[in-house]
């Protein structure tokens, strides 16, 4: 069974730009959750998808935004780029959105704000 | 806003048992304590889960007291490869995924 896949693993911005990026979850899983990791906030929860609807939300900007299409796939959009949003972006995928439920983690897109 | 506390940093040597604690406030009633460990460049991977008392797996136990206030991951005999970081999964109903900040566990030959 294939795990999950985010693209693309590295990726280099100009302040002001905007990004997106993909996760494609395990084969059957319906939620997909998304991740911001830096050294100095550690992992912190961005956002949860569920049969394309958005169920939780982190406490982020509006900057940051996501979709999930009807094959569970998920992308999620950095608008206007800040140098503080260079940052390791993980995604998560389980069969269910509560948390009672294992997550299967991507290894994750590393985005480099310059 | 839930917060989970965990220690910074351990050291510990080969074969030696390691417990990490976790204090989880405001978790939700129906929510489960969740660990996670992650390897540098890696996404974290999932060790063990509990609601009460103890649950144990192949590669750790965790011990959760009556209160739910704080959970106690335990690793047998650690080795050089359980060099991680390890995380508590914590809720607090509105923002479902917390993870605490994260023990950086070293273990020594």
């Amino acid at each position: 069974k294939a795990g999950v896949t985010q693209t693309p693993r590295y990726l280099i911005k100009t302040r002001g730009q905007q990004v997106t990026l993909s996760c494609s979850p395990i084969s059957g899983h319906r939620s997909v959750s998304w991740y911001q990791q830096t050294p100095g906030q550690g992992l912190q929860f961005l956002f949860e998808y569920f049969s394309e609807t958005q169920r939780n939300k982190g406490n982020f900007p509006g900057r940051f935004s996501g979709r999930q299409f009807s094959n569970s796939r998920s992308e999620m959009n950095v608008s206007t780029l800040e140098l503080g949003d260079s940052a390791l972006y993980l995604c998560a995928s389980s069969p269910r959105t509560d948390l009672n439920t294992e997550a299967f983690f991507g290894q994750g897109t590393r985005l480099t704000v310059v | 806003l839930a917060k989970t506390t965990q220690p910074i940093s351990m050291d510990s040597y080969e074969g030696q048992e390691v417990n990490i604690t976790c204090s989880h406030n405001n978790i939700a009633t129906n929510d489960y304590i969740t660990w996670y460990q992650q390897f540098p460049s890696q996404g974290p991977r999932f060790i063990i889960q509990g609601y009460k008392t103890k649950v144990t797996n192949e590669v750790a136990s965790l011990f959760i007291p009556a209160d739910r206030k704080s959970s106690t991951l335990s690793l047998p005999r650690v080795s050089l490869s359980d060099t991680a970081v390890y995380y508590c999964l914590g809720s607090s109903g509105t923002y479902k995924y917390i993870f605490g900040t994260g023990t950086r566990l070293k273990v020594l030959a």
